[in-house]
């Protein structure tokens, strides 16, 4: 157990629709990631939240949305949902914001897009 | 564009055997890399990095290779034992990133890794 904790595990939706996924991370960790695993694909970063500020983004698509809160629980919105967009998608905190910060990954949502 | 690749898809180990996984990059600004290994119905789990100052970081059974002038590094597992089983990604970042690429890490699209009894 990471320690990191993401809600829904499980997410079945339409194309069109909008859902939210939810990370709280490890205790004491300020910073949060978001990654986007497509079938066949390596892990794809989309986007950090250090202390509630973006920190750094990766090839995130304008549907897609995140934001970190003061209680430091970081949720990621995807809306027009289309069907490539169904993948696991996995939250990681750390310390800090350093690169050399090992990244504690939660065990994902899987979202289904029909 | 694939800047951390991953050629192999699989690997097969008889335990107690070696197990080396290969990774190659292309973006020369990485200068620290990282193995994570996955279960399924799992996150990715920290394994061992090194950074590019030196080129062997070892830790127990687990031992990371960097050869920067080849752009690759390969993960050693010795003694393999079934419990390794699992998929192992490699992953690349550069500490000097500025701007929005600070802390931002790519990684290789997995190798499954299958230890034998």
């Amino acid at each position: 157990d990471s320690g990191v904790t993401q809600t829904p595990k499980h997410l079945i939706t339409a194309t069109g629709q909008r859902v939210t996924l939810r990370c709280s991370p490890r205790s004491g960790d300020l910073s949060v990631y978001w990654y986007q695993q497509s079938l066949d694909q390596g892990l794809q970063f989309l986007i950090q939240y250090y202390n509630g500020e973006e920190r750094a983004k990766g090839n995130i698509l304008e549907r897609f949305s995140a934001q970190q809160f003061p209680d430091l629980h970081s949720e990621l919105n995807l809306s027009s949902l289309e069907l490539g967009d169904s993948a696991l998608y996995f939250c990681a905190s750390s310390a800090t914001s350093g690169s050399t910060d090992t990244q504690y990954f939660g065990p994902g949502t899987r979202l289904t897009v029909l | 564009d694939q800047q951390v690749k991953q050629n192999s898809p699989s690997l097969s180990v008889q335990e107690g055997r070696i197990s080396i996984l290969n990774c190659d990059y292309t973006n020369s600004m990485f200068d620290y890399f990282l193995w994570y290994k996955k279960y399924p119905a799992e996150g990715p789990t920290f394994l061992i990095s090194i950074s590019s100052i030196k080129d062997k970081n070892e830790d127990g059974r687990f031992t990371v290779f960097l050869n920067k002038s080849a752009k690759h590094l390969s993960l050693h597992i010795v003694p393999s034992q079934p419990g390794d089983s699992a998929v192992y990604f490699c992953a690349a970042s550069d500490l000097n990133a500025g701007g929005t690429s600070y802390g931002k890490l790519t990684f290789g699209q997995g190798t499954i890794l299958t230890v034998h009894p």
